[in-house]
């Protein structure tokens, strides 16, 4: 069963650089692009990253995301204590016709 | 202002049936794919189903396969998800989502969401 892969926690400083990755195989990740939301519990998840770079507008410029393989990973910069929140990555699995989310990975700010 | 409503949600029994209504306002709803997706009490966010902007393609994660489906109305601007023989698994908030493309849809990437409805299934 294709799954994407991601650590359960993140943690880091005000101002730090963080990183978050996210591991898929060769029919999800390694075919398709990766999408990345930010969800702060008890509201909607908002669109952070899609087509595996590309910003919608009002993401400000800390957050990047990337891909190579069958990885991606999403990078924040000059973190602030309101990136505090769970991040999912999102890829469209061709093996299942379906969507997969990542488990999520829970981002604290120390 | 541009935003999903949804509403359906509430208590029902393992076995029983609900269905969701999301209503789409202050954008075409016709020309963008939609997407239900979930989230159990202390768990992720779980993608359910997906269908396009006409309503002739949808799909559904293997968990929900058989049980439940996905539909739309674009004159009524509404999408809707039938849910048949639902277990104790299926308690979630559920979330209705827009793509993000006009036309041809990503089905992964979705620019507005609604803020959830609660579905629990329990005797």
């Amino acid at each position: 069963q294709p799954v994407l892969t991601q650590p359960p926690s993140a943690s880091g400083t005000p101002g730090q650089r963080v990183t978050m990755s996210c591991s898929g195989s060769s029919s999800n990740i390694g075919s398709n692009h990766v999408t990345w939301y930010q969800h702060f519990p008890g509201t909607a998840p908002t669109l952070l990253m899609y087509r595996n770079n590309q910003r919608p507008s009002g993401v400000p410029d800390r957050f990047s995301g990337s891909k190579s393989g069958t990885s991606a990973s999403l990078a924040i910069s000059g973190l602030q204590s309101e990136d505090e929140a769970d991040y999912y990555c999102v890829a469209w699995d061709d093996s299942l016709k379906g969507l997969l989310f990542g488990g999520g990975t829970k981002l604290t700010v120390l | 202002e541009v935003q999903l409503l949804e509403s359906g949600g509430g208590l029902v029994q393992p076995g029983g049936s609900l269905r969701l209504s999301c209503a789409a306002s202050r954008f075409t709803f016709k020309d963008y794919a939609m997407t239900w997706v979930r989230q159990a009490p202390g768990k992720g966010l779980e993608w359910v189903s997906g269908i396009s902007a006409s309503g002739a393609i949808s799909y559904h994660a293997d968990s929900v396969k058989g049980r439940f489906t996905i539909s739309r109305d674009n004159s009524k601007s509404t999408l809707y998800l039938q849910m048949n023989t639902l277990r104790a698994e299926d308690t979630a908030i559920y979330y209705c989502a827009k793509d993000l493309n006009f036309g041809s849809g990503t089905y992964d990437t979705f620019d507005l969401w609604g803020q959830g409805t609660m579905v629990t299934v329990a005797s």
